[in-house]
């Protein structure tokens, strides 16, 4: 039974690039998060989806942007890179997105943005 | 919006001794999650917390949840080096869906 698995592990960046970030949700679950951590602090929510459409969203700039594909994959992209978008990039997925669903991560895309 | 804030930030104990760190928000939660993040490594999910006054056990980790629904408590007993990490609390967003505001976490780091 797969897990959740995020690509790439690493990644470094200039300033005003763009990243493409990708996970797929373990089997069986059709809701997939996104969150940002910084170093020594707890993870931030960017936005959910569910059914292909957005759910929900954070306090993230436009910059910010997601997919999620048929079968339950998704992306998280960013444009115009910033030196603050250093961190560690988790999916997460759950089922149904509903409130009680307990979360399942990946191991996370650590961004660096030079 | 809605905020959780854990204390302490950190703690160093000795192998053996307890811990235990606190876990409050700004608002009424519907339930609370805990998770722990080992260095390096990600979140993974401990226990969901429901009802008010709730306390539920994992072997030597003990969960409660605030009357309120305000504030909850992971207390360890007996220390080990295993136990070795960052806990999370976390609690749902004030609208539909599965975001959860995770707090700050508090690291653990145990001397053999």
């Amino acid at each position: 039974d797969a897990g959740v698995t995020q690509s790439p592990t690493h990644l470094i960046k200039t300033r005003g690039q763009q990243v493409t970030l990708r996970c797929s949700p373990k089997s069986g679950h059709d809701t997939v998060s996104w969150y940002q951590q910084a170093l020594g602090q707890g993870p931030q929510f960017i936005f959910q989806y569910y059914e292909e459409e957005e759910r929900q969203r954070g306090n993230f700039p436009d910059r910010f942007s997601g997919h999620q594909f048929p079968n339950y994959s998704s992306e998280l992209n960013v444009n115009a890179l910033l030196l603050g978008d250093s961190a560690l990039y988790l999916c997460a997925s759950s089922l149904g997105g509903g409130r009680t669903s307990p979360l399942h991560f990946g191991n996370g895309t650590r961004l660096t943005v030079t | 919006g809605q905020q959780v804030m854990q204390i302490p930030q950190y703690q160093h104990v000795q192998e053996g001794e307890d811990f235990t760190t606190y876990c409050n928000s700004s608002t009424t939660l519907s339930n609370i999650q805990w998770y722990k993040q080992r260095p390096g490594g990600h979140p993974v999910f401990l226990i969901q917390l429901v009802k008010s006054g709730e306390v539920k056990k994992q072997k030597r980790l003990t969960f409660q949840f605030g009357e309120a629904k305000k504030n909850s408590s992971l207390h360890i007993t007996a220390t080990q080096t295993t136990d070795v990490g960052t806990y999370f609390c976390a609690g749902p967003g004030n609208n539909a869906g599965n975001m959860l505001t995770f707090g700050g976490g508090t690291r653990l780091m145990v001397k053999p």
